[in-house]
């Protein structure tokens, strides 16, 4: 089975300041997909980024990036220039590819990540 | 395109009682799948129904249920309740061939 680790329960960062998110993820799977999701206060999950395994660049969205390293089975999100909206919980998210017939998303247990102003 | 919309959003029920929770996907998505959030186990898979048809099942007792219908709405129930069903329940919608989830603010279910 597949599973998601986040090691960090918790992380903070200064306004304006960058900070790394770390996960690791464990399949025997070739081919998936990884995603990196927020979920504010408010609760609505919002996708942030998104990383095909068979693509060796790393995805960016703007302020944020990733780190995908697929033989460490590693998969860290990178947010530049933290704003006080990045205040929220993040989860790491695993999904096989099987041709689009499966959409489980498996999760890790969240990083709560604070930003100071 | 309005988003993953939920409803109820808060609900309280007795144990034992049963409860259905409803959700309407993104216009054209045919996708839903079903989420359990609680503080201990985290984000739980339930199932995921495509075109009225469960194609995918978590590990849930059979007291867990869904159903998904012609438009792509999709409700889950869940009978006899018990105290550890207290959760955030999430219901995400997808495109066909996007594998990519979208995800409604959830219903917030307290059994009491």
């Amino acid at each position: 089975a597949q599973t998601v680790t986040q090691s960090q329960p918790e992380m903070s960062v200064q306004e304006a300041e960058t900070v790394t998110l770390s996960c690791t993820y464990d399949t025997s799977e070739s081919d998936y997909y990884l995603f990196w999701y927020k979920q504010p206060p408010s609760r609505q999950m919002i996708l942030v980024i998104r990383q095909e395994a068979y693509k060796q660049q790393n995805a960016t969205e703007n302020r944020f990036s990733v780190n995908f390293q697929k033989a460490a089975k590693s998969f860290s999100l990178k947010i530049s220039d933290s704003q006080l909206g990045d205040a929220a919980m993040y989860f790491c998210a695993y999904r096989k590819n099987s041709g689009g017939s499966n959409y489980k998303l498996t999760f890790g247990k969240g990083t709560l990540l604070t930003v100071n102003p | 395109k309005a988003g993953v919309t939920q409803t109820p959003r808060y609900l309280i029920k007795t144990r034992g009682q049963q409860v259905t929770l409803s959700c309407s996907p993104i216009s054209g998505h045919r996708s839903v799948s079903w989420y359990q959030q609680t503080p201990g186990q985290g984000l739980q898979f339930l199932f995921e129904y495509f075109s009225e048809t469960q194609r995918n099942k978590g590990n849930f007792p059979g007291r867990f249920s869904g159903r998904q219908f012609s438009n792509s709405r999709s409700e889950m129930n869940v009978s006899t309740l018990e105290l550890g069903d207290s959760a955030l329940y999430l219901c995400a919608s997808s495109g066909d061939n996007s594998y990519e989830q979208y995800f409604g603010p959830g219903t917030r279910l307290t059994v009491t």
